[in-house]
Order: structure tokens, then C-alpha cells, then sequence
């Protein structure tokens, strides 16, 4: 089974950018890498997915290596609103859906 | 366009019981999946579901079921619950689940339901 890990949390102040890496050993070749951010008694929020090499949307950035074991998302100038949980989700070569064990992100003011 | 919903939003039972949930998709979604979520397993794949047809499964026990509709709704059910099935459960639905030949997990989350077995 892969292991998906993320930090388990991180801190940062209004106006930072914000980077979240999240390691998977196991990537299936033809699957996506897609981030979700989650607030309290919510579900998941979509939030990019990507391939490889950079994709950027209106709220975010996905870095994904030549080899896709890991993938960074970026929050470019953070706010109070983005202080969340973030989680990958990768598909793994035994076509399971694993989430990333998630990063607790804090902006502070 | 109304999100994925799910019913109910909090459910009380007691061990050895059993429990069906329910998720309505967005419309035109025809894939379903469901996940449960605890503090300390963080968020686990249970099954998808599309068109009709169970086409991915978590590893789960066999007490945990699932079916969809022609609508594209769902149900899952737990049997004989236990202690550790207390979790949030989400569902979640998809357009489709490939595209061209990559597989997107570009999904839509329901609330959830708190399911509490006492």
C-alpha cells in the first residue's frame, strides 16, 4: 500500500506563500495528483490537480517532479481565511485512493 | 447547481446495529464515492461507485456495503457496528472518473454525516 505524508502542521503570517509537500512512493502512472483543503464539519473542497511538471489556477500552484513521488502545493499570500486543513490525494499502483495524512495550516494575523 | 447532499447529518446508534446512508450527487455526476473519516486513521477510502457498477473498493470489512442508483444517488450501510465505525462519512461526486487516458480525482464533497455508535 503507499505511503502518502505531509507535515503534520505549519504556521504562517498574512501575506506569506505558503508551500505543502506531500510524498507518495507509490503513484500510479496514469493518475492525476489532486489537493483538497478542509475547514471544521466540512467536506473536502477541491482545491488543484495536476500531472506533472506546474500547474497554477486561480488559487494555487502544484509542483510535481519528473518522477511524481512527491508533489508541493503553493498558496501564494496567504489569508486568515486559508487557515485549514490541507490534503493530498493520489491513486496508488494497486488502484487504491490514498489521502495524504493531512497538514493543519495556521495563519496568523 | 445545487452540491452533494447527504442524509442524515448525525446519526446515533448502538453496536450491533445496523446504518445506511445516503448522498444525492450534483446532478449529471454519475460517479459516487464514499470515505470515512476519524482523528485517527485521517480519511480512508471506502468504495466508488459508477453507473450502477462498484468499480474501486478500500479495504474495509465485508460489514461495510455500498449500491447506486440509476439516479446516480447513493447508499452505503454498515452491519453489526462496532465501537471504531464512530466517524464522519463523506461522500463524494465526479463527472467522470478518467479523462482521456489519466485518471482525475477532481471531486465534490458532501457535508457529511457524524455517525456516533455508542
Amino acid at each position: 500500500l503507499a505511503k502518502t505524508t505531509q507535515p503534520i502542521s505549519m504556521d504562517s503570517y498574512e501575506g506569506q506563500e505558503v508551500n505543502i509537500t506531500c510524498s507518495h512512493n507509490n503513484i500510479a502512472t496514469n493518475d492525476y495528483i489532486t489537493w483538497y483543503q478542509q475547514f471544521p464539519s466540512q467536506g473536502p473542497r477541491f482545491i488543484i490537480q495536476g500531472y506533472k511538471t506546474k500547474v497554477t489556477n486561480e488559487v494555487a500552484s502544484l509542483f510535481i517532479p519528473a518522477d511524481r513521488k512527491s508533489s508541493t502545493l503553493s498558496l501564494p499570500r496567504v489569508s486568515l481565511s486559508d487557515t485549514a486543513v490541507y490534503y493530498c490525494l493520489v491513486g496508488d499502483k494497486t488502484d487504491k485512493l490514498i489521502f495524504g495524512t493531512g497538514t493543519r495550516l495556521q495563519v496568523f494575523p | 447547481k445545487a452540491g452533494v447532499t447527504q442524509t442524515p447529518r448525525y446519526l446515533i446508534k448502538t453496536r450491533g446495529q445496523q446504518v445506511t446512508l445516503s448522498c444525492s450527487p450534483i446532478s449529471g455526476h454519475r460517479s459516487v464515492s464514499w470515505y470515512q473519516q476519524t482523528p485517527g486513521q485521517g480519511l480512508q477510502f471506502l468504495f466508488e461507485y459508477f453507473s450502477e457498477t462498484q468499480r474501486n473498493k478500500g479495504n474495509f470489512p465485508g460489514r461495510f456495503s455500498g449500491r447506486q442508483f440509476s439516479n446516480s444517488r447513493s447508499e452505503m450501510n454498515v452491519s453489526t457496528l462496532e465501537l471504531g465505525d464512530s466517524a464522519l462519512y463523506l461522500c463524494a461526486s465526479s463527472l467522470v472518473a478518467g479523462r482521456s487516458d489519466r485518471i482525475s480525482y477532481e471531486q465534490y464533497f458532501g457535508p457529511g454525516t457524524r455517525l456516533t455508535v455508542t
